[in-house]
This record gives structure tokens, C-alpha cells and sequence, in this order.
């Protein structure tokens, strides 16, 4: 059973780059979360995607957007990059949506490097 | 809105001894509460979950943690530290205030475990 595999492992942009993520989730998940881990701190949320469709979203600004595809995939797109936007960027997959109780598994990562 | 607060941003610990490592939450509602893990980089696995069951949790690799409503606090325990456990442990509590779709977790700071022989 694969788990939730993200691509790249590793990006390096400039400043006003834009950049896209990939992330398929887990067998059986049908909704998939975004989240940003700079250096030394905890993941932040970004948004999440259900039913093709951004469902939810944290404080981030109008630069980052998704995207899911009908088999679940989803994109993670940010434009102009700034230096800060350099961090880890996790993907979570999860069922069920409506339960907070439910467990989200996360991906390996992509880490993102602005030059 | 939920808050975790992660108290001790890098505990050390013999091979062996006592590991506890500190989560307090704010909530206005019950709250959903995970300990995760992340080994250097990778990226995170589930520990354990609280979901209003049992207030005493296992989960895996002997951790467990409590749920303590009274102090707003979630601990992680394992009984004997193994140099494999050095790593950096998240807490989270699930965000449920929003028109019942499913809640995005908040994370704390992170508390980076180191083990030593």
C-alpha cells in the first residue's frame, strides 16, 4: 500500500520564480492537505482540497494556490516567490472529510530553496 | 480558536531513562489531539491520537500520552528512551470551528529529542 508521495524531493528557484508541487495521496484518501514548515518550526496550514474543490484555508496569501485532479492528486503552485517562501512543504491525506478526528498521513516533502 | 503550546524546545535524555515531553492545548470545544514525529529529513508519522475515548493513549514504539482536561495538557511518555527515538516530536490539535468539514491540524513549535549513550 503506497503511501503519500510527494515530487520534486528538492527545488531550487529565485525570487519571483513561480513553482509547483505535486503530492498523490494515499490508497483510499480522497482529500488532501498543503502545509509549510520553515526551519525550526511546526507545519502551517495552507489549504485542503476535497472533491476537486479548495475547502478550507489558512493564512496564506492569494500566491499560493491548488489544485486537485479527479483520481485525488493535487498541485501546490506559488507565484512570485519570495525568500521566505523557503521551507518544507508537506502534503496530508485523509478520508472521510467532516471528521476532525481523522488521521492525516503525511508525505516525505518537498524542500523548497528561494535564492 | 485552538492553540498548542510545546513546552521545552530540545529535551535531552539518557539511553534508558524517562522520556516526557510537554503539549498544552487551548480549546473552546473537545478537542482532537495527535503527537506526530519527524526523523531528520523526512517527513511526519503519527504517534498517537486522542479522540475523546480512553484519556490514556498508546500508541507506537511505547509511547503514550494522557489526556488531562483539568490542565488543558496532553504529555508524551515513553518508559526507556532507545537511541532510534531522537528525533523532533509535534503536537497537534485538530481545528474543528469551522461549519463541520474536516479540521486542519495546528501544530506546535516542535520539541527536538536528543538521546544519549
Amino acid at each position: 500500500d503506497a503511501g503519500v508521495t510527494q515530487s520534486p524531493t528538492h527545488l531550487i528557484k529565485t525570487r519571483g520564480q513561480q513553482v509547483t508541487l505535486r503530492c498523490s495521496p494515499k490508497s483510499g484518501h480522497d482529500t488532501v492537505s498543503w502545509y509549510q514548515q520553515a526551519l525550526g518550526q511546526g507545519p502551517q496550514f495552507i489549504f485542503q482540497y476535497y472533491e476537486e474543490e479548495e475547502r478550507q484555508r489558512g493564512n496564506f496569501p492569494d500566491r499560493f494556490s491548488g489544485h486537485q485532479f479527479p483520481n485525488y492528486s493535487s498541485e501546490l503552485n506559488v507565484n512570485a516567490l519570495l525568500l521566505g517562501d523557503s521551507a518544507l512543504y508537506l502534503c496530508a491525506s485523509s478520508s472521510k472529510p467532516g471528521l476532525a478526528r481523522e488521521t492525516q498521513y503525511f508525505g516525505p516533502g518537498t524542500r523548497l530553496l528561494v535564492l | 480558536a485552538q492553540s498548542v503550546t510545546q513546552l521545552g524546545s530540545h529535551v535531552s535524555v539518557s539511553e534508558g531513562a524517562l522520556v516526557l515531553l510537554r503539549c498544552n492545548y487551548s480549546s473552546s470545544v473537545p478537542p482532537y489531539l495527535f503527537w506526530y514525529v519527524q526523523y531528520p529529513n523526512q517527513g511526519l508519522q503519527l504517534l498517537l491520537k486522542y479522540t475523546s475515548a480512553a484519556t490514556l493513549v498508546k500508541g507506537i514504539n511505547d509511547f503514550e500520552a494522557e489526556f488531562k482536561k483539568s490542565e488543558t495538557s496532553f504529555h508524551l511518555t515513553k518508559p526507556s528512551a532507545h537511541m532510534s527515538d531522537a528525533a523532533e516530536y509535534f503536537c497537534a490539535v485538530s481545528d474543528v470551528n469551522y461549519g463541520g468539514s474536516q479540521g486542519n491540524l495546528i501544530f506546535g513549535k516542535g520539541t527536538k529529542l536528543s538521546v544519549k549513550p
